[in-house]
């Protein structure tokens, strides 16, 4: 069984960074997945934020976060991490990881999702 | 900017028949947006139902069908369930391989 176990809450000033974890099943850090990040803020819509190749590292964004947003890999920990810088209260929301098929665009398997919250 | 959009609510009796739609605002929606369904309850992460405009992930029930209609995206709920009653977002691969979900539609059934 596919697991994605991410960090715990977190709670940030405005203009400050956070980084999530999300560790997953080691067979995932191959060419074979995609680790996807997506946000909903309370109460709001699902937000696609990126992606990245889990193997080779290569990564595509949202241009919605304007450079904000930043996704790596670290295949000898198996986990995935995304890390959003100058936070605004907007930003507050739950945030999931999620694993793909390299090129099936299932994005199958999910987190239980990390709360970001942006309060000064 | 790319907007996708669904209708806000739907209300469909038990055992009754749904159909939810995917639009787009720059044009048609079809099968070279790999349109894909996820069904999300309250407090919970979302699941994946269908990809690749009709198929359907591991486990899904088969009352759940994708397709393309006209130049939307569909979602097609048959024989509706009480435990069907949640939010549903579509997903649209975009040709810079990026993607954006829609605005979710939320389905009540009574």
């Amino acid at each position: 069984q596919v697991q994605l176990v991410q960090s715990g809450a977190e709670v940030k000033e405005p203009g400050a960074s956070v980084k999530v974890s999300c560790k997953a099943s080691e067979d995932t850090f191959t060419n074979y997945y995609a680790i996807h990040w997506v946000r909903q803020a309370p109460g709001q819509r699902l937000e696609w934020m990126g992606w990245i190749n889990a193997g080779k590292g290569n990564t595509k964004y949202s241009q919605n976060f304007q450079g904000r947003v930043t996704i790596t890999r670290d295949t000898s920990a198996s986990t995935a991490y995304m890390e959003l810088s100058s936070l605004r209260s907007e930003d507050t929301a739950v945030y999931y990881c999620a694993r793909e098929v390299w090129g099936t665009k299932d994005i199958h398997y999910w987190g239980l999702g990390t709360l970001v919250a942006v309060s000064s | 900017q790319t907007v996708v959009t669904q209708e806000p609510s739907f209300s469909v009796s038990p055992g009754g028949t749904v159909t939810l739609t995917c639009g787009l605002n720059s044009g048609s929606v079809s099968t070279t947006y790999y349109p894909s369904w996820y069904q999300q309850t309250p407090g919970q992460a979302p699941r994946s139902l269908i990809y690749n405009t009709n198929t359907r992930s591991s486990g899904v029930p088969d009352r759940f069908s994708g397709s393309i209609l006209g130049n939307k995206a569909a979602l097609t709920i048959t024989g509706a369930q009480a435990d069907d009653e949640s939010d549903y977002y579509c997903l649209l691969y975009m040709d810079s391989a990026t993607y954006v979900f829609g605005t979710g539609t939320k389905v009540t059934v009574l």
